[in-house]
């Protein structure tokens, strides 16, 4: 089983679409977690991190479910330039993030 | 800007060719990471350097190898580059080990190889 999995897309959301993906992780010790963008042939950007209480940063919102495992991330009101691969990070406390593969989202006019 | 920087921005190299790909940092983090990215992957990481400590993956091949000169600048070396080697290479820099939401790290344009 893969530390990090997620569903590797691509969404095909049209603008002002609400857009949710999901994350599992393995590690029950995992100590943070983050989402990170991609954007094709660019370096991974940190997004937001996602606590446990939820947290929120314009249209978008992070939720973790550490009983479950689970890490969430919404998208309100989709624009095109939120065309991109969504990582999945999460800290497993050995000092080293590890990445999922990333969702691809694509946003259309 | 503090900034990553990494130089080149694409290498072209020859099987079996050496080749050195460059980091630099202005942001005076402890810890540099050096991670491989192959299309439709997850960055993988390949070693980091916590100062001047070394951490090698478990899983990286001999073929990579890395120096630290000071702590603003660190390379990654290859060997004798194959095919397989062909990649995205990131380097990125956290200011201390991570703990907590708070420490994350922050990423270099990457180096894109070709191996032909």
């Amino acid at each position: 089983r893969k530390e990090v999995e997620q569903d590797p897309g691509p969404f095909n959301v049209p603008e002002g679409a609400t857009v949710a993906f999901n994350c599992t992780y393995s590690n029950s010790a995992s100590q943070s977690f983050f989402w990170y963008r991609q954007d094709c042939r660019k370096e991974p950007k940190l997004l937001m991190s996602v606590y446990s209480s939820g947290n929120e940063d314009g249209r978008f919102t992070a939720q973790l479910n550490r009983a479950s495992q689970y890490i969430s991330l919404l998208i309100r009101d989709s624009k095109l330039s939120d065309s991109a691969t969504y990582l999945c990070v999460v800290n497993t406390g050995f000092q080293k993030l590890v990445f999922g593969t990333g969702t691809r989202l694509l946003v259309s006019p | 800007d503090a900034m990553v920087i990494q130089n080149p921005r694409y290498q072209v190299t020859q099987f079996g060719k050496p080749v050195t790909l460059s980091c630099s940092q202005t942001l005076n983090h402890n810890v540099m990471y050096w991670y491989q990215q192959k299309s439709s992957q997850a960055p993988k990481l390949l070693f980091h350097y916590y100062d001047k400590d070394f951490n090698n993956e478990a899983d990286t091949p001999d073929n990579f190898q890395s120096r630290r000169p000071n702590t603003s600048f660190c390379f990654l070396d290859i060997r004798s580059p194959g095919l397989g080697d062909a990649a995205m290479y990131l380097c990125a820099t956290s200011r201390e080990p991570l703990a907590g939401n708070t420490d994350t790290q922050y990423f270099g344009p990457g180096t894109r190889l070709t191996v032909l």
